[in-house]
Formats: C-alpha cells, sequence, structure tokens
C-alpha cells in the first residue's frame, strides 16, 4: 500500500464551486505539505503544516485553505473554485529534510 | 522572484553518455539541497542530497556537486539509462522553528536516446 495517499486522482469541477483534496499517510511523519504543479513553475508550496497544532501559508495561499484533522490527515480546500486553479496538486510528508510525495490529483477547472 | 531557477526546461542525452542537470539558487540560508525525479502520472520521488557543508555526494550512478560560493549544484548521471528519462526538480531547503521550508526548482526533463 501506498505511503502518501490522495483523493480524488482526477476531478472536473466548475468555476465557482467549492471542492476538497484529501491526503493521508503512514509514515507517521508529523509534517505535511501541499504544493501544487504547473508547467514552467515547478512545485509551488500552498500551505505546510509541522503538526497537527500547526498551519502556515506558503507561497500561493490566497484561495486555499486546509485542515489537518490528524497527524495522518491534511486536507486542501478551494473555497471558489477558479480556471487560474487548474494544475497538479500533490500532498508531502516529512520527518526531516527529504519529503514524501503522493500520487497527486489533477484538477480542472472549467 | 525565483530563489531555486533551473534554466534548462529539456536536455537530451545519448544512452551511456552523462547527463549533466544544473541548478542556481539565491538565499544563503539554504542549508541542504535535494534532487527529486519525477516520472508521469507519479509523484515527485527523493534521488539525492547534499549537505552545504560538503562539495559532493555520490549514489551509484548520481553525483551531486555544490559550488556554495556560485551558489550553484550540479546532477551527474553517468552512464544514462533510458529509465532516467524524467523530470528533475532541484529543491533547496533552510531550517525553521519545527521543521524546513523547502523550495523547488521549475524542473529540467531528461530524455535519455537509446
Amino acid at each position: 500500500d501506498a505511503d502518501v495517499t490522495q483523493t480524488p486522482r482526477n476531478r472536473i469541477t466548475k468555476t465557482g464551486k467549492r471542492i476538497m483534496l484529501e491526503c493521508s499517510q503512514t509514515k507517521g511523519h508529523d509534517r505535511m505539505y501541499w504544493y501544487r504543479q504547473d508547467p514552467g513553475l515547478g512545485l509551488r508550496l500552498i500551505y505546510y503544516s509541522f503538526d497537527v497544532k500547526d498551519i502556515n501559508k506558503g507561497e500561493i495561499s490566497d484561495g486555499y485553505s486546509v485542515s489537518r484533522q490528524a497527524q495522518a490527515k491534511f486536507s486542501l480546500s478551494l473555497e471558489s473554485a477558479i480556471p487560474n486553479q487548474t494544475a497538479l496538486y500533490f500532498c508531502a510528508t516529512s520527518r526531516g529534510y527529504e519529503q514524501y510525495f503522493g500520487p497527486g490529483t489533477r484538477l480542472t477547472v472549467t | 522572484d525565483q530563489q531555486v531557477k533551473q534554466n534548462s526546461p529539456s536536455l537530451s542525452v545519448q544512452e551511456g553518455r552523462i547527463s549533466i542537470l544544473n541548478c542556481d539558487y539565491t538565499n544563503s540560508m539554504f542549508d541542504y539541497f535535494l534532487w527529486y525525479k519525477k516520472y508521469p502520472a507519479e509523484g515527485p520521488t527523493f534521488l539525492i542530497s547534499i549537505s552545504s557543508i560538503k562539495d559532493k555526494n555520490e549514489d551509484g550512478r548520481f553525483t551531486v556537486f555544490l559550488n556554495k560560493s556560485a551558489k550553484h549544484l550540479s546532477l551527474h548521471i553517468v552512464p544514462s539509462q533510458p529509465g532516467d528519462s524524467a523530470v528533475y526538480f532541484c529543491a533547496a531547503s533552510a531550517r525553521l522553528a519545527g521543521g524546513f521550508k523547502t523550495i523547488f526548482g521549475a524542473g529540467t526533463r531528461l530524455f535519455v536516446k537509446a
């Protein structure tokens, strides 16, 4: 079984809809992250959490919110989706410097 | 302002030859550097790393070189194999209270031709 799982793997939604992306991990790591990948821009950090009670904004947090429900779960929400949020979204976990990524969620906002 | 730059979007190399992927960074606070490899439809996976106190780290066919004065690192793959064809992300990390913050480059797509 995968150590870091993301659901859904693919999602198409309409502008203005609220959507939640979920991430679960079995690695026992305290630190979790959400990134988005866009062509030519690499991976950009949206939010990160160093433990259950800690939530921090990353480079591009506008239009997003997160919830750390437990050590193993970290959810990303788009409050009102817009087309430029179409991207590949990755969740990651870490104990030290090295991060472990989920398989990604491909989100399309029409 | 991109703190970590990979200026080559793509690189094509013949099987058996050396692949050299480059990365530049701007922030002297970074104290650890990593390379990740990404195949289509998968998440990035860790490949190799180097601490800022070292100038070279080797793991099999993969070697990372760090030039702190130039704020430059490179990944060498020797010999290159078709299975190495993937996107390679350079990343730089700085220690924060409670954890680490990592900035990724835009990635370089490597094509290894058989």
